[in-house]
């Protein structure tokens, strides 16, 4: 079983639309959790980054976590164009532990 | 600043060849790492260097070595490559403490072994 899983997608919505991306884990030791966005042919970038549960909110984005699920989420509100991408959820145990990545979902906002 | 920079963007090895992914960071971070992204399989950790002067195997080592040559620059070495070692190889960065800081990547080699 893999520690981290992801849905691949695609997914294709219109723009506006609200967006919801999930992942869900297995390990219960896991406390760090970040969402990156990846473009074609680019290095991940950093969106957003949680310690242990709850919600945190940075402008269009939400990143949701539930540890008593194992599951963890980023919705995106007022999609656009240019959210279109791969977005790869990951988390860790801590420190001296590394980050284990979901397979990433690919994501197009269609105008 | 650059950020993290990785030479070459492109590379195509024959079989047993060996090659060395250079990386380097200028953002004074103390931990840094190497990754492989296969479609459907993420990204892996192959190795990393917590600090300079050390370093730790990931979750997929065999085929690879590192070199942690000073606090900016982390290489990677195959040394007989193969087929199955066709991928997308990242390098990243962090300020410290790997499992609990933002890591910032570079923007990939792409290699395919023939």
């Amino acid at each position: 079983q893999k520690e981290v899983e992801q849905d691949p997608g695609p997914l294709s919505v219109p723009e506006g639309a609200i967006v919801s991306l999930n992942c869900t884990y297995s390990n219960s030791a896991f406390q760090y959790f970040m969402w990156y966005r990846q473009y074609s042919r680019k290095g991940p970038e950093l969106l957003m980054y949680t310690y242990s549960s709850g919600n945190k909110e940075d402008g269009r984005f939400t990143a949701q976590v539930d540890k008593s699920s194992k599951y963890i989420s980023l919705f995106i509100r007022d999609s656009q164009p240019s959210d279109s991408a791969t977005y790869l959820c990951a988390m860790s145990a801590g420190t001296g532990n590394q980050f284990y990545f979901g397979t990433g979902t690919s994501l197009t906002v269609i105008p | 600043n650059a950020g993290v920079t990785q030479t070459p963007k492109f590379q195509v090895l024959k079989t047993g060849q060996s090659m060395t992914l250079q990386c380097a960071q200028d953002m004074n971070h103390n931990s840094m790492y190497w990754y492989r992204q296969d479609p459907g399989m993420g990204l892996r950790l192959i190795y990393y260097s917590a600090s300079e002067g050390t370093t730790d195997k990931g979750e997929v080592p065999n085929g690879y070595n590192v070199s942690r040559l000073n606090k900016r620059e982390f290489s990677l070495r195959l040394e007989s490559a193969a087929p199955s070692q066709t991928s997308v190889y990242f390098c990243a960065s962090s300020f410290s403490a790997i499992g609990t800081n933002e890591q910032f990547f570079g923007p990939g080699t792409r290699l395919t072994v023939l």
